[in-house]
């Protein structure tokens, strides 16, 4: 069974430019869920997608970030336009299971975004 | 959810059981405690979870105390491959929450 991939592993991008990141959840898992990891910071939540549906986008920093997962398969998240303080990892997890069911998270290898 | 206290450092001989130690002495009856680690420059990778009854996988066996107030990771034969963040997290059982990381429990395995 593939695990959660993420493309690309690193970008490197100037501030105020675009980037889009992707996540492709395992194969049937219903949860997706964005994180992020600030340099010498804690690994934080940004949002939880349940199909195509956003369950909880709490953790969003603000609105130069949206996520998207149309037809409830893959995810991106856009950062539009990237700022300095954006740079960290990016990682992207899913889960099996409807509400529930308390089923763990699996986890991407991230994407290392560093804007200049 | 509920918060955990992990010491911040352990280190471990090779080839002999680490033991990390968690408190989350407000978790509620209904969330679970999770533990998960990351390895430098990996994702955050599961080891194992559990209710109020001690689980044990290929990884690794968790002990949970009869009031759920704290809670052992144990690796049973650390290896130098063992040596990563260990984080202690407890989880709500309901709708697939997310997971809440603290800074989590350096374990360095000394050759």
């Amino acid at each position: 069974e593939a695990g959660v991939t993420q493309f690309p592993s690193h970008s490197v991008i100037e501030k105020g430019q675009t980037v889009t990141l992707r996540c492709d959840p395992i194969s049937g898992h219903d949860n997706l869920y964005w994180y992020r990891r600030v340099m010498g910071k804690e690994i934080k939540f940004l949002l939880h997608f349940v199909k195509e549906s956003k369950q909880d986008e709490s953790g969003m920093p603000n609105n130069r970030f949206l996520a998207e997962r149309t037809g409830g398969t893959y995810s991106t998240l856009k950062v539009q336009p990237a700022e300095l303080e954006d740079s960290g990892v990016y990682f992207c997890a899913s889960s099996e299971g409807g509400r529930g069911d308390n089923s763990p998270l699996h986890f991407g290898n991230g994407t290392r975004l560093t804007v200049t | 959810d509920a918060k955990t206290t992990q010491p911040p450092s352990m280190d471990c001989a090779e080839g002999r059981a680490a033991n990390l130690p968690c408190n989350h002495s407000t978790i509620s009856g209904n969330e679970y405690v999770y533990w998960y680690r990351q390895i430098h420059s990996q994702g955050p990778q599961y080891i194992i979870h559990g209710l109020k009854n001690n689980e044990t996988n290929e990884m690794a066996s968790l002990i949970i105390t009869e009031d759920r107030k704290s809670s052992t990771l144990i690796l049973p034969h650390a290896t130098l491959r063992d040596t990563a963040v260990y984080y202690c997290i407890v989880r709500s059982n309901f709708g697939n929450e997310k997971l809440t990381f603290g800074t989590g429990t350096r374990l360095t395995i000394i050759p």
